[in-house]
């Protein structure tokens, strides 16, 4: 049972453009959404997260939005560069869980030039 | 070193041959989990070590797998009579557990191919 749903499978973005992921959860029990950035090679790192107290998160040109009601939540990348090609992942944990997450399947962006 | 390092970086391996998978966590780091990455999958959860607290295996796919946590630093994750659908990259992450929920620091994963 696929706990977090993530789209778009990938995204092109052209430079300077705004990149949106979106997640879905199902467990209303989660209570902390965290997303990766993995490069090709490279194991994923956190990039940004936020707690569902919060709607929105903003971190540089990297912005959460979360929805509570919807079980929504995404990734907002302003002025988009060739530099943040890379796959994306959203992620759910739960309180008690020793910061277990539960992710998403990817989303591998591309920004041209 | 700064980082979690893992062991070998690619294997490959004839099905029915065992294998072992190495990762040295970050120092100091209390809790660690092993992932695994196949593609269009996205990280699928193995297994989670926390202190001397009993592991939890719940994402074991089957009984071929297992994972021991030595000293409560390195860990190696065993397959043993691997299959062509084992191939993937399995990840290692550690963190400092209750300090930054969701914080995990990966290392970059051993890619196993089975042929």
């Amino acid at each position: 049972q696929q706990q977090v749903k993530q789209s778009p499978q990938s995204l092109i973005v052209q430079k300077g453009g705004i990149s949106i992921i979106n997640c879905a959860y199902e467990n209303t029990a989660f209570d902390y959404f965290p997303w990766y950035q993995q490069f090709p090679g490279k194991g994923p790192a956190l990039l940004i997260a936020i707690r569902p107290d919060v709607s929105e998160k903003k971190e540089g040109r990297f912005t959460i939005s979360f929805n509570k009601s919807a079980k929504q939540f995404s990734l907002h990348i302003m002025d988009s560069q060739p530099g943040d090609s890379a796959t994306y992942f959203c992620a759910a944990s739960m309180p008690g869980g020793g910061n277990k997450l539960t992710f998403g399947t990817g989303t591998q962006l591309k920004v041209e030039l | 070193g700064a980082g979690v390092s893992q062991s070998p970086s690619n294997k490959v391996t004839e099905k029915g041959k065992d294998v072992e998978l190495r990762c040295d966590p970050i120092s100091g780091h209390t809790a660690l989990y092993w992932y695994r990455q196949s593609l269009g999958q996205g990280l699928e959860f193995l297994i989670y070590f926390q202190g001397n607290s009993a592991p939890d295996k719940s994402g074991l796919p089957s009984d071929r797998f297992s994972a021991e946590r030595t000293g409560g630093s390195v860990s190696t994750l065993t397959i043993q009579r691997t299959q062509q659908e084992d191939s993937a990259v399995y990840l290692c992450a550690s963190s400092l557990a209750g300090l930054v929920p969701g914080e995990l620091f990966f290392g970059e994963g051993s890619r196993l191919t089975v042929l």
